[in-house]
């Protein structure tokens, strides 16, 4: 089945450094996606989303880029600091439309560790 | 302040035993969500519910069961037949049908003695 995996599954980076993590999606009915952030122990966190209709949306110090031409999306942090160490999820909403029933699909996660 | 909640946070089971996790939320939402995490794998779904009263199977439901009787609670049965229940379980809600607006609990995580 289709399915959302990550490229990369730990990333280690120097305190200050911007970190990309890195998603590719097989489903192209796919219309919205989201990155999650989950510490260890703890329940994911919302960080960012992004609709199929829009290729780059940035909030505060993350940016999500979306290119539906090679299905890939990914997860840029500026700055980065040892507070932002945790595993990265991608999450798609496979159905277009109303019949998803808000199922999502999630992939394996990127381990990200910020050295100070 | 509106959230969800899972207890316990820790749970062990015995051989043949069927355990409950219980999930509640506050932010009126009518859809909630069970999924189960493993190591190194992303979150599978078990079983979700759009209304009170309704609940579908996920990708994942055997051995599990669940039951909606009211809108804020929507508890996970982890039976004996689930052979290999030893997880961190993720309960989430959202608005019925729509993926933004999704919450997690902070999660149970099941280990079998």
């Amino acid at each position: 089945g289709e399915s959302v995996g990550l490229h990369l599954p730990t990333l280690s980076v120097q305190e200050g450094d911007n970190s990309i993590i890195n998603c590719a999606y097989s489903n192209s009915a796919s219309d919205y996606f989201i990155w999650y952030k989950q510490e260890s122990g703890k329940g994911p966190q919302f960080i960012i989303d992004i609709r199929s209709n829009m290729d780059k949306r940035q909030g505060q110090r993350v940016t999500v880029l979306l290119n539906k031409t090679v299905k890939h999306l990914s997860l840029q942090i500026a700055a980065t600091q040892p507070g932002d160490s945790a595993v990265y999820f991608c999450a798609e909403n496979p159905n277009a439309g109303g019949t998803s029933y808000g199922k999502l699909t999630f992939g394996q996660g990127t381990i990200l560790t910020v050295h100070p | 302040d509106g959230g969800i909640t899972q207890s316990p946070k820790y749970l062990f089971r015995k051989e043949g035993q069927n355990v409950t996790l219980s999930c509640e939320q506050n932010l009126n939402h009518d859809a909630m969500y069970w999924y189960r995490q493993d190591p190194g794998q992303g979150l599978r779904l078990i079983y979700y519910s759009q209304i009170v009263n309704d609940f579908q199977k996920g990708d994942i439901a055997e051995g599990y069961s669940v039951s909606r009787e009211k809108k804020e609670s929507f508890p996970l049965t982890v039976t004996s037949a689930q052979k290999n229940p030893t997880a961190f379980y993720l309960c989430a809600s959202s608005i019925r049908g729509r993926t933004y607006g999704y919450t997690f609990g902070s999660g149970t995580r099941l280990t079998v003695v």
